[in-house]
């Protein structure tokens, strides 16, 4: 059974502190996602990977960075966190190029005070 | 540019009363179309997808949808509605041919009252 897992569901952090989001998958997928969820505007793209050590730019990609050292984990790193980042946090994988559907894990709920 | 705009944020229905969730896309080609379901405090899950082939589309849990390209529309419907629908959906459009990006929409709340 599909399986991507996030290593928080709830977070709560203080302006300009360095905060690091994981994300896993067992299912050996290619492409991994890191997308925020904000009401009234659906989910937005982040970054994303294709393969280990790659990674691209999504919409929305200003004031995080990600890292895929491994092809099972997808971290996402906000440098100084701000309030601006509390958010839903979601992490998302797919099998491989161009295959479209995309297996969410459950999310993180972000808080900066 | 492809993007997706779902009409009404919050839907209302009665259980066992049709449920109709709008979805229009704007692609200058033809599009993948996806719907997802998320349910309170969890992550999304594929519903249906549209990839160019049968237009009416069949999905989980009873739900169904119908790719119109005269309308650029692919509402999501389910003839009757249940009290475990009670979820917020979101239409997807697959954008480009690399990889896998979608634009999602704004996303949906429904609510099932008994």
């Amino acid at each position: 059974d599909v399986k991507v897992t996030q290593s928080s569901r709830y977070l709560v952090k203080r302006t300009g502190e360095k905060v690091f989001l994981e994300c896993v998958q067992d299912m050996d997928h290619e492409n991994m996602f890191w997308y925020r969820q904000d009401p009234g505007l659906g989910l937005r793209l982040i970054y994303f990977s294709y393969d280990v050590k790659m990674k691209e730019k999504g919409d929305i990609p200003e004031g995080y960075s990600v890292s895929r050292e491994k092809k099972e984990r997808f971290s996402l790193i906000l440098e100084s966190a701000s309030t601006n980042q509390t958010s839903m946090y979601l992490c998302a994988s797919s099998l491989k190029r161009n295959q479209e559907t995309q297996y969410f894990g459950p999310g993180t709920r972000l808080l900066v005070l | 540019a492809q993007s997706v705009t779902q009409l009404g944020s919050h839907v209302s229905v009665s259980e066992g009363a049709l449920v109709l969730l709008r979805c229009n896309y704007s692609s200058s080609v033809p599009p993948y179309l996806f719907w997802y379901v998320q349910y309170p405090n969890q992550g999304l899950q594929l519903l249906l997808k549209y990839t160019s082939a049968a237009t009416l589309v069949k999905g989980i849990n009873g739900f169904e949808a119908e790719f119109k390209k005269s309308e650029t529309s692919f509402h999501l419907t389910k003839p009757s509605a249940h009290m475990s629908d009670a979820a917020e959906y979101f239409c997807a459009v697959k954008r480009g041919n690399n990889f896998n990006k979608f634009y999602f929409g704004s996303g949906t709340k429904l609510n099932v009252k008994p």
